[in-house]
């Protein structure tokens, strides 16, 4: 089955500079790769999605990048805001959707004032 | 749509008690998740439903654990009988295939004493 790795566990920045936050997985078949948000005791959101027939993909400050050969994609957030602290949890699926999702451990970002 | 809803928010409950957490999808939502979330474990697919049929239970921990999804509407997980280290947070999703997105709900917290 589908393995996905994510690292860093934690990330502290200052607020304003850019956070990264990278994801691997092992199967090559792989062509699904949602991000979600989960705030302190709240439910995960999804904030950004890729699919893989696309390299890059962005939405305001936040911008998600595939490499299908390296098998690895990130997460990339710019001018980092309070808001932003979370936990951040990257995702891979063969299926193209919803099935079959496999969460990384996560990635708990804190915004440094 | 008030989206996912899930109940109880909260169950505390002795050792060897039977646990049921309930949920109710989308409508029109053609696929449902139960997913359970530690911090040592991460977010973990238990079971996942497609058009009230089980698809994969692969991740039901053990015989103790079982899911049904009676109509489209509705979806328990119980725990019988339930000890200690089945405490977390059980979140139910659903979403459909085409679109990816997860919607989850806000979360069964369980503690088992």
């Amino acid at each position: 089955g589908e393995n996905v790795e994510q690292h860093p566990s934690t990330l502290s920045v200052q607020e304003g500079d850019s956070a990264v936050i990278k994801c691997t997985y092992s199967d090559s078949a792989s062509n699904y790769f949602p991000w979600y948000k989960q705030e302190l005791g709240k439910r995960p959101q999804l904030i950004i999605d890729i699919r893989s027939n696309v390299g890059e993909k962005k939405d305001q400050r936040i911008a998600v990048t595939l490499n299908k050969t390296a098998k690895h994609f990130s997460l990339h957030i710019t001018e980092t805001q309070p808001e932003d602290s979370a936990v951040y949890f990257c995702a891979a699926s063969s299926g193209g959707g919803a099935d079959g999702l496999t969460f990384g451990k996560g990635t708990h970002l804190i915004i440094q004032p | 749509d008030a989206g996912v809803i899930q109940s109880p928010r909260h169950e505390v409950t002795e050792m060897g008690q039977e646990v049921t957490l309930r949920c109710k999808p989308i409508s029109g939502h053609d696929y449902l998740f139960w997913y359970r979330q530690t911090m040592m474990r991460g977010l973990e697919l238990l079971i996942y439903f497609n058009n009230n049929v089980p698809i994969d239970d692969s991740g039901m921990p053990e015989d103790r654990f079982s899911a049904k999804m009676p109509n489209a509407s509705f979806s328990t997980l119980k725990i019988q009988p339930s000890e200690p280290r089945d405490s977390a947070v059980y979140f139910c999703a659903s979403g459909n295939r085409a679109a990816g997105e997860l919607f989850f709900g806000e979360g069964s917290r369980l503690t088992v004493l």
